[in-house]
């Protein structure tokens, strides 16, 4: 059963770049050409947003009020995918999740990782 | 790309059913069939309940079923029981590789 567990910095500054790390497990993340690895995120008090996915040939489609500020990578040595958003301000405070996605669904999420954008 | 509108909460008794709707676009729930829900308890990883509107991955109950009407999707729970108790999130496939969520909502079984 693939596991995926997301990392990164609790607490990042206004302005600055946010980066965080999904590692997967119990699977290898080229295992299907039908995966592909979304962000979502979900702001205190408020409900789950999409912020885009990667496929592990390298493919990216993100969400386009994000598109400059969004960038996603995939790392197959280490099975992991990663997102960076920059410029953060106080309404990318959230809990952002990786999951897994084939044919328009997500069958596995991680636990998602708080981030505070606070200085 | 606006979220998906949904109620911020529904309750029912045990036994009871209970129906969840999702309102969107024709840009979005109005024009595909790729309406997916999800259940989240709290602390817990979101979990993948329906697909496609109405198709059940492998292991959930169809206690749980769902259906699309124009631009709006429903997600209903028969038999209620005290462990439905969670928020759910449907989402669709919007256009152009987007998707978009719905707002969520807080079941509660009283």
């Amino acid at each position: 059963q693939v596991q995926l567990q997301e990392s990164g910095p609790g607490l990042v500054k206004p302005s600055e770049t946010l980066s965080l790390t999904c590692v997967v497990s119990g699977d290898s993340i080229t295992s299907s050409f039908h995966h592909w690895w979304s962000w979502v995120r979900q702001p205190p008090g408020k409900g789950l947003e999409w912020l885009g996915e990667i496929h592990h040939s390298g493919t990216t489609n993100y969400k386009p009020s994000l598109k400059s500020r969004v960038t996603m990578s995939v790392d197959t040595s280490n099975n992991q995918v990663s997102l960076t958003l920059s410029s953060v301000t106080a309404a990318d405070t959230a809990l952002y999740y990786c999951a897994r996605g084939s044919f328009y669904k997500w069958e596995s999420w991680g636990q998602g990782t708080l981030v505070t954008v606070s200085s | 790309q606006s979220a998906l509108t949904q109620p911020a909460s529904v309750s029912g008794s045990p036994g009871q059913s209970i129906t969840i709707s999702c309102t969107g676009t024709s840009s979005d729930i109005g024009n595909y069939k790729y309406v997916s829900w999800y259940q989240r308890h709290p602390g817990k990883a979101p979990k993948l309940l329906l697909y496609d509107v109405s198709y059940w991955p492998s292991g959930v109950s169809n206690r749980f079923s769902g259906s699309k009407s124009g631009n709006t999707a429903f997600l209903t729970i028969s038999g209620l029981q005290a462990e439905d108790e969670a928020d759910y999130y449907c989402s669709s496939y919007a256009s152009d590789t987007t998707y978009v969520f719905g707002t969520g909502t807080k079941v509660t079984v009283l």
